[in-house]
């Protein structure tokens, strides 16, 4: 067990509406990934963290901000939610050789 | 970078058969190579991995042996179960995009 939560699981949120997903790692890892998932497209890296504060875009960062201000929570934020943004999210750590540990998700609605 | 090719899915099989899931990679050197499953409502699990050339991971009766001959890392079980139901997803160390994975269902 990597020791990863993210909060919330479920959420329900309207058009236009900001909302925060939080990842919490016990584990001290410096990376830090946010993916989203969702039917015939995989995994996709939205953003990732390689430090306090150190951050970059992933392959589908449009839309979506993230913030680490703290070595074990990495935020995730989408500023003006949209109904393309309804999708499961993932946050990852990886370990010494490059695997990734993955939280249990946080499943996202946009109405 | 390094990338990898897996068997396209949806692969149905009976209790107790056999299993091989296809991957092969390209790389940049030798990276370490993994097996990750994801079972309905849950994120990625690492299932097994192979740090170098030669190197037979494995788990739960899961095998891949990293093979550089053919740049290949198939996953095998010799005799599945209901409970092996699940997506699995090959990657290469410091991938970030995991693709569809192959869907695995078995049954009774």
């Amino acid at each position: 067990d990597a020791g990863i939560t993210q909060s919330p699981r479920h959420k329900v949120t309207e058009t236009g509406t900001p909302v925060t997903l939080r990842c919490h790692q016990t584990e001290n890892h410096r990376y830090m990934y946010w993916y989203r998932q969702d039917p015939g497209h995989g995994l996709r890296l939205i953003h990732y963290s390689y430090g306090v504060k150190d951050t970059d875009k992933g392959e589908v960062s449009d839309g979506y901000s993230v913030s680490r201000s703290k070595t074990e929570d990495f935020l995730l934020t989408l500023e003006s939610a949209t109904s393309s943004q309804t999708s499961v999210y993932f946050c990852a750590i990886s370990g010494a050789l490059d695997e990734q540990y993955f939280g249990p998700g946080t499943r996202l609605t946009v109405t | 970078g390094n990338s990898v090719t897996q068997m396209e899915g949806p692969v149905t099989l009976s209790e107790e058969a056999f299993l091989t899931i296809n991957c092969t990679y390209t790389a940049t050197g030798y990276p370490s190579l993994f097996w990750y499953v994801q079972y309905p409502g849950e994120g990625l699990q690492l299932l097994l991995k192979a740090t170098k050339a030669d190197d037979k991971g494995s788990n739960k009766g899961f095998e891949a042996t990293y093979r550089k001959e053919t740049t290949s890392f198939h996953l095998e079980k010799g005799s599945v179960q209901v409970s092996d139901s699940a997506v699995y997803f090959c990657a290469p160390g410091n991938q970030f995009y995991f693709g569809t994975g192959t869907s695995l269902t078995v049954i009774p």
